[in-house]
């Protein structure tokens, strides 16, 4: 079955622009969490939604946003963009909310602030 | 706050080498897993384990939790290039979030 999808794969932003990332699930998956990625810092959880409610949230600024639609897909969106949002994020599926089981990265988008 | 810290970041062998990746924490975890992530991709799931001294084996990779369930660790024997990534503990309590660690990137040269 497909993976987890995420688009844009790479892209460069202006400080201060907003961007907006989207995750498709593996399908019949109802949870999707994203992560940050950066060499500095590692992978930190941004948060998870299932069922399009948002379950759990990561030690992020309220310019980190996110939702998931019915069809399980979610976006993230980063407003006012700075140079240090330039990082790996990263989408993670499963069927249920995270409980110990298998999660499923997909291959994340690069996101370049400059 | 980073609650899990792998040693060492860095490992850099040769192709046959043995290798041990640790992962500590001053928390106490319902779960532990490892991941490994190569260029380009996201992080993979290689193991769960559960049970404080528990271990498991997966070829050539040995995993273990600590008997306080607050650290882990890899061993892998007779390394190839093909290992070659990043290795990423990650812990949970209970239906959390996941927290990853720092991370280790190994490097097996042939």
């Amino acid at each position: 079955k497909a993976g987890v999808t995420q688009t844009p794969r790479y892209l460069i932003k202006t400080r201060g622009q907003q961007v907006t990332l989207s995750c498709s699930p593996i399908s019949g998956h109802r949870s999707v969490s994203w992560y940050q990625q950066t060499p500095g810092q590692g992978l930190q959880f941004l948060f998870e939604y299932f069922s399009e409610t948002q379950r759990n949230k990561g030690n992020f600024p309220g310019r980190f946003s996110g939702r998931q639609f019915s069809n399980s897909r979610s976006e993230m969106n980063v407003s006012t963009l700075e140079l240090g949002d330039s990082a790996l994020y990263l989408c993670a599926s499963s069927f249920e909310p995270f409980s110990g089981n298998t999660i499923y990265f997909g291959e994340g988008s690069w996101l370049t602030v400059v | 706050t980073q609650l899990l810290e792998q040693s060492p970041q860095f490992l850099s062998i040769q192709e046959g080498e043995n290798l041990t990746v640790y992962c500590n924490s001053s928390s106490v975890f319902s779960s532990l897993q490892w991941y490994r992530q190569e260029p380009g991709e996201g992080p993979v799931l290689l193991v769960t384990v559960v049970t404080g001294g528990e271990v498991k084996k997966l070829k050539r990779l040995t995993f273990q939790f600590g008997d306080a369930r607050k650290d882990s660790s890899l061993h892998i024997t007779a390394a190839q290039p093909g290992d070659t990534g990043l290795y990423l503990c990650a812990g949970a309590w209970g239906t959390d979030k996941l927290i990853f660690g720092t991370g280790t990137r190994l490097q097996v040269f042939p």
